[in-house]
Formats: structure tokens, sequence, C-alpha cells
């Protein structure tokens, strides 16, 4: 079964600042697909990149980019210039046959 | 354009009580999923549908079934309630099944 791990519980970032967001998978497949999610405090679950494997390219939305390393099955989240808006639960989350999320990390933004 | 909205926001049962969940997606999504999300533990998948008519399960479907009667509908159904149904339950809907999914706001359930 494919399983999705992300291993830092809680992140912290100064305003401004660049974190990035670790999360590697495991799977048999070779075409899948690879979401983050951001979950604020609202609860509701937002789209913030999305990336299919067979493209080598890093996905980038504005801030938001990914390292995306297939052979390592890793695909960490950077977010640059962060904002008091980026703080939330951040799920990675992979897709083949159905979707499997990862527990999520709290981000932590400090003015 | 309401997006994907999910009834009722928040709901208390007791024990061996039977609810129903219903989503509705306005973005004429052939897909829709239920999951439930728990501390600590992601979103997990329980049944989803590819299209009007259609059903299957998921990850962890015990406990609960579903219906699809209608294209824009999904209905997620508890017979007899458990404490261990206590969750947050998301449905979201796509246009595909490898498409970006998208979320309702969550419906809070307490199981007493």
């Amino acid at each position: 079964a494919q399983t999705v791990t992300q291993s830092q519980p809680e992140m912290s970032v100064q305003e401004a600042e660049t974190v990035t967001l670790s999360c590697t998978y495991d799977t048999s497949e070779s075409d899948y697909y690879l979401f983050w999610y951001k979950q604020p405090p609202s609860r509701q679950m937002i789209l913030v990149i999305r990336q299919e494997a067979y493209k080598q390219q890093n996905a980038t939305e504005n801030r938001f980019s990914v390292n995306f390393q297939k052979a390592a099955k890793s695909f960490s989240l950077k977010i640059s210039d962060s904002q008091l808006g980026d703080a939330a639960m951040y799920f990675c989350a992979y897709i083949y046959d159905d979707m499997r999320f990862g527990a999520g990390t709290r981000l932590t933004v400090k003015p | 354009n309401a997006g994907v909205t999910q009834t009722p926001k928040f709901r208390v049962l007791k024990t061996g009580q039977s609810m129903t969940l219903l989503c509705a997606q306005d973005m004429n999504h052939e897909y829709m999923y239920w999951y439930r999300q728990d501390p600590g533990m992601g979103l997990r998948l329980i049944h989803y549908s590819v299209g009007e008519g259609t059903t299957a399960k998921g990850e962890v479907p015990d406990g609960y079934n579903v219906s699809r009667l209608k294209k824009q509908n999904f209905l997620l159904g508890l017979e007899s309630a458990a404490p261990s149904q206590t969750s947050v339950y998301f449905c979201a809907s796509s246009s595909g099944g490898h498409e970006t999914q998208y979320f309702g706001p969550g419906t809070r359930l307490l199981v007493l």
C-alpha cells in the first residue's frame, strides 16, 4: 500500500524567510500525482501545488515551489517570503488509485 | 458558484444512532469522495464514486455506507454510530481520478 510520510510534525519560520517542508512516499508505480494542501484554522482544505510524476520540471505557484526527486521518492515544499497567512497545517498527498495523505506539518509564522 | 457544500456542519450522536451526511457540488464533477480526519493521522478515504450510480470502498470503509443517486450529491451514512466514528468528515470532488480535489468545509461529528 502506498504510504506518505511527513517527518516534521511542526515547523516554524520567521516572517519573510524561507521554509521547506519535507514529504516522502512509498510506491512501486511510475505515473502518479503529488499534491500539497494547506489547512488553515478554518479547516478548509486548499490546494497549494500539484506535480505530475512524469514531468521532471518542478512545479511552482508564486511563492510556493516543490523539489521533486522521483528516484528518492521525495516531494518537499518550499515557501519563500513567508507571510503570516501561511500559518496552517500542510498535508502532502499522493494519488494513483486513490489519494493518500501524510499526517501533516503544522507551520507557525513568527512576526 | 458554491463549490462543495456539506450539511450539517456539526452533529452530536449517541452510540447506536444513525445519520446521513450530505455533500453537494455544483462543478459538474464526475468523481466524489468522503474522507475522515483524525488528530495526527491526516485524511483517510472512506468511500468514493467515479460517477452517478457508482460507489467504491476506500481505505477505511467499515461502518459507513454511501450513495450517489444524483451526480451532484454524495451521501455518507452511519447506520449505527460508534464512538470510534467521532471525527471530522470531509467531502471532495474532482473532474477526474488524478485531478485536483476540491474540498467542502467539513462536518464535525461527535459520537457519545
